[in-house]
């Protein structure tokens, strides 16, 4: 059974379009993430949910916004799509408490806009 | 601006060799310290997580992490073809937990 999950796998769409992403987890973590990783492979922290509740939310412009419907799942939507948009973006989950902050990664989607 | 710094490489080692990969962070805060390994076109896997001084061993990896130098290393003994993929330190920051800070990751290559 897959961990993290990452719907879809593949999003190619033209610039101005808006799309969303979807995350999964099975692992019964209280935390999730979401990570952008740039063509130079640089991996970048973008938003953490802990119970639903936004914890993390870097320097990303408002045209990405995160939803957790619950906290096992989390979606990223973004409006407006930019050819600086294009990267890979993960999700990624972690059981806090008891000192554990182990981050497990789902598959990516590789997003690309033209 | 707090950073994580690691050697780009490429590190070339040829297989059953010990392969060392270093790592320096600039937060002095920071508590914990994972290694992440990522083949290409795959997602990262965590393969160590160290959060004291000293080393810490799994299989053919040990993490060993320095805090007064600020420094973090993976070594992994008896390296193998299987093993070439970019590692990626990460370091929680900003006084978060969740909060992790990941390097540019170094290139290992396993040679046969």
């Amino acid at each position: 059974d897959t961990a993290v999950s990452q719907t879809p796998k593949y999003l190619v769409t033209q610039m101005g379009n808006d799309k969303s992403i979807k995350c999964e987890q099975n692992l019964g973590h209280d935390t999730m993430y979401w990570y952008k990783q740039d063509s130079k492979k640089f991996l970048k922290i973008m938003f953490s949910y802990n119970n639903k509740e936004l914890i993390i939310n870097e320097t990303v412009p408002n045209r990405f916004s995160p939803k957790s419907p619950d906290k096992a799942h989390l979606n990223l939507h973004i409006n407006s799509l930019e050819l600086g948009d294009s990267a890979v973006y993960f999700c990624a989950s972690s059981q806090g408490g008891k000192g554990l902050y182990e981050q497990y990664f789902g598959p990516g989607t590789r997003l690309t806009v033209t | 601006q707090k950073e994580v710094e690691q050697n780009s490489g490429p590190l070339s080692v040829p297989e059953g060799a010990i392969a060392s990969l270093n790592c320096t962070y600039s937060d002095r805060g920071s508590q914990s310290f994972f290694w992440y390994r990522q083949y290409s076109g795959k997602s990262p896997e965590l393969i160590m997580f160290i959060y004291s001084n000293g080393d810490k061993e799994d299989g053919r990896f040990t993490a060993q992490l320095n805090k007064a130098s600020q420094y973090v290393s993976l070594l992994i003994r008896d390296s193998q073809p299987s093993d070439s993929a970019t590692y990626l330190c990460a370091v929680n920051s900003g006084g978060s937990n969740y909060k992790l800070t990941f390097g540019k990751g170094t290139l290992l290559t396993v040679n046969p």
